[in-house]
């Protein structure tokens, strides 16, 4: 059974500095990877999608990697800034059709301080 | 020009009514969702639905049931509801079964 690990739950640095998350998952059979960002009371926005074959994506100051064969994906945030202040969810899509519904972590909650 | 929207935003109820909660989305996709954020803010897939085929996550009650009109619409009801069932309900929609989702702002359940 696929799960989701995301380290830290909660992450605060002061504004300027580059930072990571992590997202780990235990079953290597994954069609995609995903990242998100969910503001309070907000729905999720799509930030990054990476394809099993790929390794990396970027947008912007956000850079997203995959290594499949260790189950594990980072997040690369440079020179954060306060409304990077969110909480960011990894999803990872297992192989599988119709039946390989998005599997969630259950988030790192950043607050960059000013 | 939001591009998966949900109505209600808030939703306020008593134990044992019927409620329903519309999802639209204007992106073209073909594939729709809704997830389940519970109080601890975990994510957990209760329904994927493309015109060919419905997947029911085996956790959900039968008093929640998925209503299609078209391709653009994704309704959820529930019956009978219940004080567990309050929580933040999210649409999703996506091209293919594999692609890119994009979510609703989600709807919040209250059950007093």
């Amino acid at each position: 059974k696929q799960e989701v690990t995301q380290i830290p739950a909660a992450l605060s640095v002061p504004e300027g500095e580059n930072l990571v998350l992590n997202c780990s998952f235990t079953d290597s059979a994954i069609y995609n990877l995903q990242w998100f960002r969910q503001d309070p009371g907000k729905g999720l926005t799509s930030l990054l999608l990476i394809q099993s074959s790929q390794r990396e994506q970027t947008s912007g100051r956000l850079n997203a990697s995959l290594d499949k064969s260790s189950g594990r994906s980072t997040l690369y945030i440079a020179a954060s800034q306060p409304g990077d202040s969110a909480t960011y969810l990894c999803a990872v899509r297992p192989n599988g059709g119709s039946q390989g519904n998005l599997i969630f972590g259950k988030g790192t909650k950043l607050s960059v301080k000013p | 020009d939001t591009a998966v929207s949900q109505t209600p935003k808030y939703l306020v109820t008593q134990m044992g009514n019927d409620k329903s909660i519309k999802c639209e989305q204007n992106l073209g996709h073909d594939t729709m969702y809704w997830y389940k954020q519970d109080s601890k803010k975990f994510l957990k897939i209760m329904f994927s639905y493309n015109n060919k085929e419905l997947i029911i996550n085996e956790t959900v009650p039968n008093r929640f049931s998925p209503k299609s009109p078209d391709k653009a619409h994704l309704n959820l009801h529930i019956n009978s509801l219940e004080l567990g069932d309050s929580a933040v309900y999210f649409c999703a929609s996506s091209q293919g079964w594999n692609g890119e989702l994009f979510f609703g702002e989600g709807s919040r359940l209250t059950v007093l």
